[in-house]
């Protein structure tokens, strides 16, 4: 599996953007970026995915670069409830999903 | 709402003692499963791919006869922890992949084993 590399911790404030970056130098030209999180003492729950254009939902939006080595997901504002670990994971299509050890999101008011 | 439910949430049990772990999807069908475990402060660790109709496949270092994996429906995969150990106990997480062709995966709320 290709892998990812993540700050292992990210602070910001209540109300403002974040941008949580990705590297991930060696993926695939099949390998989709997934983004999950996980609140404390609860499953992981998805974000976001794509695999080569920038893609916008309700919860987040996933900014690719040209050559797809690295990534950035983006919160446009900022919650003390989006205080999580971050997961940016390579994953081919149907395959198993493998974390890595994700980024600490700490909001404060 | 929940599209995969996990059950229980947390189970105490003696050593030597064996659980069970059910894990389903709900609304939809799961042909494929995952299991994984997590200790505190650290990261989801693959166990186990569960596949309906056939053996689960073990990721490297996992004890199938320790961990036993069936998958006998399209929505229900169970984990059963042989005679646990105090070294067993964990935090375990099912998860199934539902949509089409990008598919995500939905996550059970994960099940707290303690092992005394």
């Amino acid at each position: 599996d290709a892998k990812t590399t993540q700050p292992n911790s990210m602070e910001s404030n209540e109300e403002e953007p974040v941008h949580l970056p990705c590297n991930h130098s060696t993926i695939s030209g099949t390998d989709y970026i997934h983004w999950y999180r996980q609140l404390p003492s609860q499953g992981p729950e998805y974000v976001i995915h794509g695999l080569t254009s920038n893609v916008n939902n309700r919860m987040a939006s996933l900014a690719i670069a040209e050559d797809r080595k690295s990534s950035t997901l983006i919160l446009h504002r900022a919650t003390l409830r989006d205080a999580a670990v971050y997961y940016c994971i390579l994953r081919e299509y149907g395959n198993k999903l493998v974390f890595g050890a994700g980024t600490i999101l700490r909001v404060k008011s | 709402g929940a599209v995969v439910s996990q059950h229980p949430s947390r189970v105490i049990c003696k050593s030597g003692t064996s659980v069970k772990i059910e894990c389903r999807s709900l609304d939809f069908q799961a042909t494929t499963m995952f299991w994984y475990r997590q200790f505190p402060k650290q990261s989801l660790m693959l166990m186990a791919t569960s596949n309906e109709g056939s053996k689960a496949t073990y990721e490297q270092g996992v004890e199938k006869d320790k961990f036993l994996i069936n998958h006998a429906s399209l929505t229900l995969s169970t984990l059963t922890v042989t005679s646990a150990h105090p070294e067993d106990s964990s935090f375990y997480i099912c998860s199934a992949p539902r949509g089409g062709t990008n598919e995500k995966l939905f996550f059970g709320s994960g099940t707290q084993l303690s092992v005394l």
